[in-house]
């Protein structure tokens, strides 16, 4: 069965620091990758989303992420990080008839 | 053009009632999911729908009820509401198999 690990609970990053965020899945056949973001008592945004190609995907708010097969891999990066980014985000794979296999997710605390 | 739209936002149950939670988009998506949220889990598939009067369950769905009798509307129900059903619940949907999912503004709903 398809999974999602994000190992890191809390990341906490200084304002204007670079940030990466590590996401792990299982999945049988070429997976299709996504990044969501969730502001406190909001619903979920799509960042990016990977579907093959180039493995390198860029997505909105100056968010990319880059697949990496041979480590099962898709980690979320920005270089530098604004305090609007403080949210939880959420790796997910696609599951099969549209649905999400999600992370347990990764809360980014931003420090002055 | 309002996307996925779930009604209520908010609500407070006591345990043993009953209740429907309502999920409607106006894109005309065949692919529509409910999903829970509960703190340090992720996202949990409950149920899902390929189209009009096909559904089937997903990770969690014991104890919720599900029917697609349009292509708009796929409402959730509780027949029995319990304590371990106290979750933000969000909806979902998607135009085709392999795109990324549209997101409600979740449901808050607490049981006493």
């Amino acid at each position: 069965a398809q999974s999602v690990t994000q190992p890191d609970i809390h990341i906490t990053v200084s304002e204007g620091a670079s940030l990466e965020l590590r996401c792990n899945y299982s999945y049988g056949a070429t997976p299709y990758l996504f990044w969501y973001v969730q502001s406190p008592g909001q619903g979920l945004q799509l960042l990016l989303k990977y579907f093959s190609g180039d493995t390198l995907v860029q997505g909105i708010k100056g968010f990319e992420a880059e697949f990496k097969r041979s480590q099962s891999s898709f980690n979320l990066r920005k270089p530098s990080v604004h305090w609007s980014d403080a949210a939880e985000y959420f790796c997910a794979v696609l599951s099969g008839y549209s649905t999400l296999t999600f992370g347990k997710g990764t809360m980014l605390l931003v420090s002055p | 053009n309002a996307g996925v739209t779930q009604t209520p936002k908010f609500q407070v149950l006591k345990t043993g009632q009953s209740m429907t939670l309502q999920c409607a988009q106006d894109m005309n998506h065949e692919y529509m999911s409910w999903y829970r949220q509960d703190p340090g889990m992720g996202l949990r598939l409950i149920h899902y729908s390929v189209g009009a009067g096909i559904t089937d369950q997903g990770e969690v769905p014991n104890g919720y009820n599900v029917s697609r009798s349009t292509t708009e509307d796929f409402p959730l129900r509780l027949l029995s509401a319990a304590p371990s059903q106290t979750s933000v619940y969000f909806c979902a949907s998607a135009g085709q198999v392999n795109q990324p999912q549209h997101f409600g503004d979740g449901t808050r709903l607490s049981i006493l």
